[in-house]
C-alpha cells in the first residue's frame, strides 16, 4: 500500500509569513498529487491537481511543487483567511489509502 | 458552477440501515465519475466506493465491500450510497465528490454527517 505522510503535523505562523507543508509517498507516485484545504466545519476544496497546476479561482499565493515521492505545498505569503487544514492525496492508484493525515496551520 | 448537495444522514444502530443521496446541478452528471467520501475520526479521509458516468464501472473500498451499494439516476442528475450493517467506526462526515481516486475530486459536497451509535 502507497502511504501519504504529511509534515508538520500542525504549523503556527504570522500573517505574510512563508509556510511550507511536505507530503511523501511511500513509493513512486510520478505527479500524480493534489492538494485540499478544509477550513473549519466546511468540505475539502481543491487548490493544487498535478502537483503544481493551480485549480482555478485558487489565490497564486499558493504553488505546489515536486515529483517522485517528495511533494511541497507552499503558501508564499499567509493570510487569515488561509486558517485550515491542508491534506494532500496521491491519485496514482485507486485501491490504497489515498489521503494523507493532513496539516493545521493556524495563524499567530 | 458546478454544485453537490448531500441529504440522509443521520443517528443509526449498530447493523442498521441508512440511504445517502447526492443532487448534481451545474455540470452533466452522466460526463463524470462520482466519488463518495467519508471523513471518520479514526482513518481521516478515505473513498468509500465510486462510480463511472454510465454506471457500469464500480468499486468499493475494502470496508465498503459487501455492505453499501452506490448507485446513480443521471437523469434526475443524483447519487446515491446504500449503506447497511453499519458499524460505529462507520461513524463520519460523508462527502459526494465528482470526480474518481485516480483523479482530483472537485467540487465536493457540505458532507452529511452519519452517526453509528447504540
Amino acid at each position: 500500500d502507497i502511504q501519504m505522510t504529511q509534515s508538520p503535523s500542525s504549523v503556527s505562523a504570522s500573517v505574510g509569513d512563508r509556510v511550507t507543508i511536505t507530503c511523501r509517498a511511500s513509493q513512486y507516485i510520478g505527479r500524480d498529487l493534489n492538494w485540499y484545504q478544509q477550513k473549519p466545519g466546511k468540505a475539502p476544496n481543491l487548490l493544487i491537481f498535478g502537483a503544481s497546476s493551480l485549480q482555478s479561482g485558487v489565490p497564486p499565493r499558493f504553488s505546489g511543487s515536486g515529483s517522485g515521492t517528495d511533494f511541497t505545498l507552499t503558501i508564499s505569503s499567509l493570510q487569515p483567511e488561509d486558517l485550515a487544514t491542508y491534506f494532500c492525496q496521491q491519485s496514482f492508484t485507486t485501491l490504497v489509502s489515498t489521503f494523507g493525515q493532513g496539516t493545521k496551520v493556524e495563524i499567530k | 458552477q458546478a454544485q453537490v448537495v448531500e441529504s440522509g444522514g443521520g443517528l443509526v444502530k449498530p447493523g442498521g440501515s441508512l440511504r445517502l443521496s447526492c443532487a448534481a446541478s451545474g455540470f452533466t452528471l452522466s460526463d463524470y465519475y462520482m466519488t463518495w467520501i467519508r471523513q471518520t475520526p479514526g482513518k481521516g479521509l478515505e473513498w468509500v466506493s465510486f462510480i463511472s458516468g454510465s454506471g457500469a464501472t464500480i468499486y468499493y473500498s475494502d470496508s465498503a465491500k459487501g455492505r453499501f451499494v452506490i448507485s446513480r439516476d443521471n437523469a434526475n442528475n443524483s447519487l446515491s450510497l446504500q449503506m447497511s450493517s453499519l458499524r460505529d467506526d462507520d461513524t463520519g462526515v460523508y462527502y459526494c465528490a465528482r470526480g474518481k481516486p485516480t483523479q482530483s475530486f472537485d467540487p465536493w459536497g457540505q458532507g452529511t454527517l452519519v452517526t453509528v451509535s447504540s
